[in-house]
């Protein structure tokens, strides 16, 4: 295992409400992304992040924010939910030296559902 | 952008038998990382084989092996004497390897759903 830690794993919110997943690594991987899963679409990116406070946005970024202020926690925020994410969010992280064959690793994700 | 293109939604195929699920991919880049995951029921995501475009071997794991054509973006997965357990989406990925602004992103097509038949 990778050793990611997704919180919640499952989460059932109403439409408006603000919402937080936490991912935590142990790991020390310098890069760590948010992706979503949704039928027909596969895996799409939404934010990442390439170091402490360094971020940049995905193909699908609106709607959601990101903070790292530590090394080994990626927080994904939906500042007011919509029924249009719900899905399941996957985080994921990477190291870029050559052991490790730049692979990227998943955590198990997390179920949302917005009613 | 670097785009992945899965060309076949579903495939089947009978126990102990072999198959070949595809994959091209678009980039203008030429140093990078092919990968494809197995996502069975449970949905975890399972790094199945990866591959360096700068190697011209193909990777190998076990009943796992590409058919990496570089010049045609071509990075087909083969799957020798299929077991019940391998029943699962497989996605292509594409990482890049430039580093600028962090862009050592992860691209994926959008899987192919294989069936195995007892």
């Amino acid at each position: 295992d990778a050793g990611i830690t997704q919180s919640p794993r499952h989460k059932v919110t109403e439409t408006g409400t603000p919402v937080t997943l936490r991912c935590h690594q142990t790991e020390n991987h310098r890069y760590m992304y948010w992706y979503r899963q949704d039928p027909g679409h596969g895996l799409r990116l939404i934010h990442y992040s390439y170091g402490v406070k360094d971020t940049d946005k995905g193909e699908v970024s609106d709607g959601y924010s990101v903070s790292r202020s530590k090394t080994e926690d990626f927080l994904l925020t939906l500042e007011s939910a919509t029924s249009s994410q719900t899905s399941v969010y996957f985080c994921a992280i990477s190291a870029t030296v050559p052991s490790s064959g730049n692979t990227i690793y998943f955590g198990e994700g997390s179920w949302l559902t917005v009613v | 952008a670097q785009t992945v293109t899965q060309s076949q939604p579903e495939m089947s195929v009978q126990e102990a038998e072999t198959v070949t699920l595809s994959c091209t991919y678009d980039t203008s880049e030429s140093d990078y990382y092919l990968f494809w995951y197995k996502q069975p029921p449970s949905r975890q995501m399972i790094l199945v084989i990866r591959q360096e475009a700068y190697k011209q071997q193909n990777a190998t794991e076990n009943r796992f092996s590409v058919n990496f054509q570089k010049a045609a973006k071509s990075f087909s997965l083969k799957i020798s004497d299929s077991q019940l357990g391998d029943a699962a989406m497989y996605f292509c990925a594409y990482r890049s390897l430039l580093t600028q602004g962090g862009s050592e992103k992860l691209v994926f097509g959008k899987g192919t759903k294989l069936t195995v038949n007892p």
